[in-house]
């Protein structure tokens, strides 16, 4: 079975100062991992995914993520944050047997201060 | 805008009443998978169907059912409802089937059970 856990349901940042949203996975076979936003109200959007190409992945608004399948890992960072990256974030994760189902984690409240 | 439309917004009901939720995906897509987001269960995959046929289940409950009509259009129906039911349904869509394809969330509907 799969499964994702986001350490750290809030992280706070200063406007500028580096974003970074753990995830960690389980899976018992090659895992597709993905990071989507919600903004308040409304549903989710795609920030950026990993389909076993490149384990450096870089998505929409600044945002990336490498995949470390030594750490079981999958951390979304952005080197400076704005205040418009204010949202809640979540990981997610399919695999080629599960006919696109997602398992999600548990969701990042991010909060930038200015 | 995802593309992907759900009716209603807003519903609000009374215990043990039955209502359909409807969704539209976006152009194209054949898939379509309903998930219920609540404050407890965080994001859950309840169903999928794929070109008008039933493909994945997850944690969905028998007084739930849902279909795809040969529109690709999909309907989520919650019967005897509870206060539990609570929630924020999305559905979401997909061209195909495979673990790397994206989903587009719709804005989701969200249920009130009182």
């Amino acid at each position: 079975a799969q499964s994702v856990t986001q350490l750290g349901s809030h992280v706070s940042v200063s406007e500028g100062a580096l974003v970074l949203l753990r995830c960690n996975y389980s899976s018992s076979v090659p895992p597709y991992l993905f990071w989507y936003v919600q903004y308040p109200n409304q549903g989710l959007q795609l920030l950026l995914k990993y389909t076993s190409a490149a384990t450096l992945v870089k998505g929409i608004n600044g945002f990336e993520a490498e995949f470390k399948k030594s750490e079981t890992s999958f951390h979304l960072t952005k080197p400076s944050a704005h205040m418009s990256d204010a949202a809640e974030y979540f990981c997610a994760v399919s695999d080629h047997s599960s006919y696109g189902k997602l398992t999600f984690g548990q969701g990042t409240i991010l909060t930038v201060h200015p | 805008d995802s593309g992907v439309t759900q009716t209603p917004k807003h519903l609000i009901t009374a215990t043990g009443q039955r209502v359909t939720l409807r969704c539209s995906p976006r152009s194209g897509d054949l898939s379509v998978y309903w998930y219920q987001q609540s404050l407890d269960q965080g994001l859950q995959f309840l169903i999928q169907y794929y070109n008008g046929e039933e493909r994945a289940k997850g944690n969905i409950l028998e007084r739930f059912s849902a279909q795809q009509f040969p529109d690709l259009h999909s309907e989520l129906n919650l019967s005897s409802l509870e206060l539990g039911d609570s929630a924020l349904y999305f559905c979401a869509s997909s061209f195909g089937l495979a673990g790397t394809d994206t989903q587009y969330f719709g804005p989701g509907t969200r249920l009130t059970v009182l």
